[in-house]
């Protein structure tokens, strides 16, 4: 079965870590470009980053740049996010989605996504 | 950063009824805007791409149209399974990629 299952999502003090993971299956994870998007809750969609097939690609949303970084691991079919320095404003849900095109082409839509990992900052 | 405004904020409708909802780019993206659905408890799903492509599986009563700064989804006649959240989504200018606010579509 097709499925991205994010991980790792919690109630963390401000100031603090976490770091999520995103298990991928039933696809060719290296080929595609892969990102997360956040939700706060009873809000809209926020992309928060982005990361090429080969992580030579990488992209953030201006509200996370410097405390949050997107990594991936091809060869466990995993994709990462480490947040530090958590603020109340990051509290939403956290998407791990596919993009639509495949290889080198980079379409940024996503066609795929998981549950979601809920992440909570608050003292 | 390029803005999407999405109308109305809530669109009551009944089964059977056409739905047009209405997103508006602050400046041109040309035709690259998305449309997605969401359910309550549900992950989004992807609809339309690049303006009027379908995705894969989704049904034809969805179709996307526009170019520029104004689009519309429309949803030729409503069944009970499409009342939801729809959201509009560009990537003329990445990065960053932009969600309009969304549009809640409730059975009338």
């Amino acid at each position: 079965e097709v499925q991205l299952v994010e991980s790792g999502g919690g109630l963390v003090q401000p100031g603090g870590s976490l770091r999520l993971s995103c298990a991928a299956s039933g696809f060719t994870f290296s080929r595609y470009s892969m990102n997360w998007v956040r939700q706060a809750p009873g809000k809209g969609l926020e992309w928060v980053s982005s990361i090429g097939p080969s992580s030579s690609r990488l992209y953030y949303a201006d509200s996370v740049k410097g405390r949050f970084t997107i990594s991936r691991d091809n060869g466990k079919n995993s994709l990462y996010l480490q947040m530090n320095s958590l603020r109340a404003g990051d509290t939403a849900l956290y998407y791990c989605a596919r993009d639509l095109g495949i290889d080198t082409y980079w379409d940024w839509y996503f066609d795929l996504w998981g549950r979601g990992t809920l992440v909570t900052v608050s003292s | 950063e390029i803005v999407l405004t999405q109308s109305p904020a809530t669109l009551s409708l009944s089964p059977g009824e056409r739905a047009n909802l209405s997103c508006r780019a602050s400046q041109s993206v040309s035709s690259y805007l998305a449309w997605y659905q969401q359910k309550p408890g549900q992950a989004p799903r992807l609809l339309i791409y690049d303006a009027s492509n379908r995705a894969t599986g989704i049904p034809v009563r969805f179709s996307g149209s526009g170019s520029g700064t104004d689009f519309t989804l429309t949803i030729s006649s409503l069944e009970p399974e499409d009342f939801a959240v729809y959201y509009c989504q560009q990537r003329n200018n990445w990065p960053p990629i932009t969600f309009g606010q969304g549009t809640r579509l409730e059975i009338k």
